[in-house]
């Protein structure tokens, strides 16, 4: 119940185009859920991140989708271009006694052709 | 404003030995959260420090230990290292009272144990 499932584990897209990272969860308890880029050799930074009340945030070419009766979201990179090139990592977060957890779901590796 | 930083950055260590990994949160952040994460996984979490306590604790033996100091500083410890031990550790903080409960990670410290 407390897992994040993340696909695909691996993308492929050409430059200009919109790369599409799903994930979904079961425990509805989870309140917050952020988006991470990695790369290479570095820690994870915070993209963009939504709550179950919104159902879309966007910030510039980084679009979350969220659709809380399927218990689903998902991450759109519109005008993909090669330094996007990362692992991308979505998260949910639930409260529990009184502090908050974070789960991890197990990354995309993604890779934007010049 | 500095970030996250993690010390020391690289290191490898002997199956038996111990180890401590050092964490500064980001200024204005109380609390610290500790992560393995392995090759090609997602992070997953260690324990979570706040007011030199630790809050939470994820699925780790008690071999991994930590600590958090007056000025929300904080060290991980791993006695015992086993091979499996080997992989990038994150740091990442937040401010325990921040509704967005966003963390932030720094850069990592890579343990391999030989």
């Amino acid at each position: 119940q407390q897992q994040v499932k993340q696909s695909p584990q691996s993308l492929i897209v050409q430059k200009g185009g919109i790369s599409i990272i799903n994930c979904a969860y079961e425990n509805t308890a989870f309140d917050y859920f952020p988006w991470y880029q990695q790369f290479p050799g570095k820690g994870p930074a915070l993209l963009i991140a939504i709550r179950p009340d919104v159902s879309e945030k966007k910030e510039g070419r980084f679009t979350i989708s969220f659709n809380k009766s399927a218990k689903q979201f998902s991450l759109h990179i519109m005008d993909s271009q090669p330094g996007d090139s990362a692992t991308y990592f979505c998260a949910a977060i639930y409260t529990t006694s009184g502090t908050y957890k974070y789960i991890f779901g197990t990354g995309t590796r993604l890779k934007v052709l010049a | 404003d500095a970030g996250v930083t993690q010390s020391p950055t690289h290191l490898i260590k002997t199956r038996g030995q111990q180890v401590t990994l050092r964490c500064s949160p980001k200024s204005g952040h109380d609390t610290v959260s500790w992560y393995q994460q392995a090759l090609g996984q997602g992070p997953q979490f260690i324990f979570q420090y706040y007011e030199e306590e630790e809050r939470q604790r994820g699925n780790f033996p008690d071999r991994f230990s930590g600590h958090q100091f007056p000025n929300y500083s904080s060290e991980l410890n791993v006695n015992a290292l086993l091979l499996g031990d080997s992989a990038l550790y994150l740091c990442a903080s937040s401010f325990y009272r921040n509704s967005g409960n966003t963390i932030y990670f720094g850069e990592g410290s890579w343990l391999t144990v030989v």
